[in-house]
């Protein structure tokens, strides 16, 4: 256990429909990242926040999909209308910010199924 | 763009041997890279970081090794055992221009030590 929890760990949902992820950080950490991961490959850059701005946004995160971390804690990933491509493991990490040792700690990972 | 490779792809050894897991990236320009493990349907653990001004890092049996003038690293696991036995996923943090601060990830090689 990394201390980044995630919730919830499965997600089964129909097509077109909305989904919401949660992540916990470690609690002293102001920075956190969304990752997705599909199957036989690495993890691949969403967005990353650091306290509540979110500074960088990679082009796999269409339009449908948002991110906020409110309050600079915890943070939501939404995508709407799923499409079954969206279909993967989202990760999150945080880290606290050590230049050069800078380590990020992953989650669990939330696992979303699109039929 | 950075690309980061990791060969083999898959590789199966008897329990006690001592691996090594290779790990390439093209830009040079590296702030740090970072060394993970991942069992199957669960999120990723850090095993070692190495800073683009060290040369190697080590952490019990682990060992990691890094050339950034040939865009090479190398874990070197001592004394295998078959809970060894996971993915193993290599990431590099690019330069620190900016807020540059995503990982960009290989494939993972999976590794299973057979007892």
């Amino acid at each position: 256990d990394t201390g980044v929890s995630q919730d919830p760990r499965h997600k089964i949902t129909k097509r077109g429909q909305n989904v919401t992820f949660r992540c916990d950080p470690i609690s002293e950490h102001n920075r956190l990242y969304w990752y997705r991961q599909t199957l036989g490959q690495g993890p691949e850059f969403l967005t990353y926040f650091q306290n509540e701005a979110q500074l960088e946004k990679s082009r796999l995160l269409s339009d449908r999909f948002s991110a906020e971390r409110p309050k600079g804690s915890f943070s939501t990933l939404e995508i709407q209308r799923t499409e079954q491509g969206d279909s993967a493991m989202y990760l999150c990490a945080s880290s606290l910010g050590q230049g050069r040792a800078d380590t990020q700690y992953f989650g669990p990972g939330t696992r979303l199924t699109v039929l | 763009k950075q690309e980061v490779t990791q060969i083999p792809a898959a590789l199966s050894v008897p329990e006690g041997e001592n691996l090594v897991l290779n790990c390439s990236f093209t830009d040079s320009a590296i702030y740090n890279l970072q060394w993970f493990r991942q069992d199957p349907g669960k999120g990723l653990t850090s095993l070692l970081l190495i800073q683009s001004s060290q040369r190697e890092q080590t952490s019990g049996r682990l060992n990691a090794s890094l050339d950034k003038s040939s865009g090479r690293s190398t874990l070197y696991i001592a004394a295998s055992q078959p809970g060894d036995s996971a993915t193993y996923l290599c990431a590099v943090r690019r330069g620190s221009s900016g807020s540059a601060r995503q990982l960009t990830f290989g494939s993972g090689t999976q590794l299973t030590v057979l007892p």
